[in-house]
C-alpha cells in the first residue's frame, strides 16, 4: 500500500460525457502527479501540482484539466470523452517535488472505460 | 525534452543477474534517472534513483556512465516474482523553467519475464 488513494477504481461512461477522478496523496506529500496509461501509449505524464500550483505539464489534452485543493487532494477532470480516452489513470505523490529526484508513490489507478 | 529508449522485452532465468539499459541522449543537467517496476493493473513502484556513477540499494544497482546518456538497471539473482515491466524515468520535477514547465518522461518500458 503506497498510501495514495484514488477513487473510483472503475468508471464506465459514454462518449461525450464528463468525469472526475479523485486522488488523495500520502500524508505529508505536497506534490501530485497524474499519468495516463493505455495499451498502445505506455505511461504518459499528464500534469504535476505542487502545493496547489501547477508545476509541470505533459501531454495533457485541452479537454482535460486538473487542480489541487488546499487539503492537497487533487482532481482530474476529463470532458467530451472519446473512445481513445479509455485507459488507466494513475495518480502519484511525492514529498516536495522541490528537490531533484523526488521518489513518486503511485496509487492503484482508476480504470476508465468509454463506450 | 529527454526521450528515453529501452528494450521492449527481456527473458531471464531464476537466479541470474539481469541488466536493463535505458538510453537518454538528451538528458538535461538537472535531470535524475529513476527506475520503476510495474505489475499488471498496479501502479508503478520505485526501485532506485541516481544522478551519476553508481547507486546500490537492497534490491538493485544503477550504473550511470560519465556522459549520463544511458543508464543500466541491474537486478541480482532474479526470481519469478521479478516478472514485471520496468520503466526508466528521466526528469526533475522540482525544476521550473521560466515561461514553461518541465515534463517527466517515462520510457516505453521493458517487459522482463523470469523463467523457472
Amino acid at each position: 500500500d503506497s498510501g495514495v488513494t484514488q477513487t473510483p477504481k472503475h468508471l464506465i461512461t459514454a462518449t461525450g460525457q464528463r468525469v472526475t477522478l479523485r486522488c488523495s496523496p500520502r500524508s505529508g506529500d505536497l506534490s501530485v502527479y497524474w499519468y495516463q496509461q493505455s495499451l498502445d501509449q505506455g505511461l504518459q505524464f499528464l500534469i504535476q501540482y505542487y502545493n496547489g500550483e501547477e508545476r509541470a505539464k505533459g501531454n495533457i489534452l485541452e479537454r482535460f484539466s486538473a487542480q489541487q485543493f488546499p487539503d492537497l487532494h487533487s482532481e482530474l477532470n476529463l470532458s467530451s470523452l472519446e473512445l481513445g480516452d479509455s485507459a488507466l489513470y494513475f495518480c502519484a505523490s511525492s514529498l516536495t517535488g522541490t528537490e531533484g529526484g523526488d521518489e513518486q508513490f503511485f496509487g492503484p489507478g482508476t480504470r476508465l472505460t468509454v463506450l | 525534452l529527454a526521450k528515453t529508449t529501452q528494450p521492449i522485452s527481456m527473458d531471464s532465468y531464476e537466479g541470474q543477474e539481469v541488466n536493463i539499459t535505458c538510453s537518454h541522449n538528451n538528458i538535461a543537467t538537472n535531470d535524475y534517472i529513476t527506475w520503476y517496476q510495474q505489475f499488471p493493473s498496479q501502479g508503478p513502484r520505485f526501485i532506485i534513483q541516481g544522478y551519476k556513477t553508481k547507486v546500490t540499494n537492497e534490491v538493485a544497482s544503477l550504473f550511470i556512465p560519465a556522459d549520463r546518456k544511458s543508464s543500466t538497471l541491474s537486478l541480482p539473482r532474479v526470481s519469478l516474482s521479478d516478472t514485471a515491466v520496468y520503466y526508466c524515468l528521466v526528469g526533475d520535477p522540482s525544476r521550473i523553467s521560466s515561461g514553461s514547465a518541465r515534463q517527466l518522461t517515462f520510457g516505453s518500458g521493458t517487459q522482463l519475464t523470469v523463467l523457472p
